[in-house]
């Protein structure tokens, strides 16, 4: 069964850059129309907000609130997909999950699977 | 951006009683709409997508319902294990618009 992993540091200075992997087990990032890799995160006691994803090629979209800031990168040889967020404030604390995202044999995609959740804190 | 508006913010429910949760879309979605159930501590789980298809071991008393913009998720005899926030998300024309989620319902049992 598919699983995500996220990894990467607990805590970030502010004004620093977030940096977090994420790590396909139990299967592959396939080069496939089917799917994209992606991030959510959640600030404390808060709801859920979509970073952004990306597809097996690279492509990516992210957050129009967020866009200046984040990157989403994908390796599919390491079966790993990354985010990097830059110039974070305390407002960027949250647990950070990664997703996937699957059109279910259909045209639209919906979020299926999500990793446990890493929790990153923006603090000096 | 599509916004989600859920309502009502909690939800306290005697075991075995039913509890509806709304979820309304400030623009229509048509049914692309699915649900999400988040236990204290764990990431979220998907219960329903595409509006009212249950996903792969989403008990039977969740049930999902709507189209455009008004959803409702219905939860049959609740039982202590359905305590938890549930969150509506919309992924209509995405990519490339804006994956969006409903603030959440958080349901109690009493």
């Amino acid at each position: 069964q598919l699983q995500l992993q996220e990894s990467g540091p607990g805590v970030v200075k502010p004004s620093g850059a977030l940096s977090l992997n994420c790590t396909v087990s139990g299967g592959s990032i396939p080069s496939s129309s089917s799917y994209y890799w992606g991030w959510i995160r959640q600030p404390p006691g808060k709801g859920l907000e979509w970073i952004g994803s990306v597809y097996y090629n690279g492509a990516a979209y992210e957050n129009p609130s967020l866009k200046s800031r984040v990157t989403i990168s994908v390796d599919t040889s390491k079966s790993q997909f990354s985010l990097k967020l830059n110039s974070v404030t305390a407002a960027d604390t949250a647990v950070y999950y990664c997703v996937r995202h699957w059109d279910g044999g259909g045209y639209y995609y919906y979020t299926d699977v999500w990793g446990k959740g890493t929790t990153v804190t923006v603090s000096s | 951006e599509i916004v989600l508006t859920q309502s009502p913010a909690t939800l306290s429910v005697s075991p075995g009683e039913g509890a509806t949760l709304s979820c309304r879309a400030s623009q229509s979605v048509t049914i692309n709409l699915a649900w999400y159930q988040q236990k204290r501590g764990q990431a979220p789980r998907l219960l329903i997508y595409s509006a009212s298809t249950r996903a792969t071991g989403t008990p039977a008393r969740f049930s999902g319902s709507g189209s455009g913009t008004e959803f409702t998720l219905t939860i049959t005899s609740l039982q202590s294990e359905d305590s938890a926030v549930y969150y509506c998300q919309q992924y209509n024309n995405w990519p490339p618009e804006t994956l969006t989620f409903g603030g959440g319902t958080k349901v109690e049992i009493k």
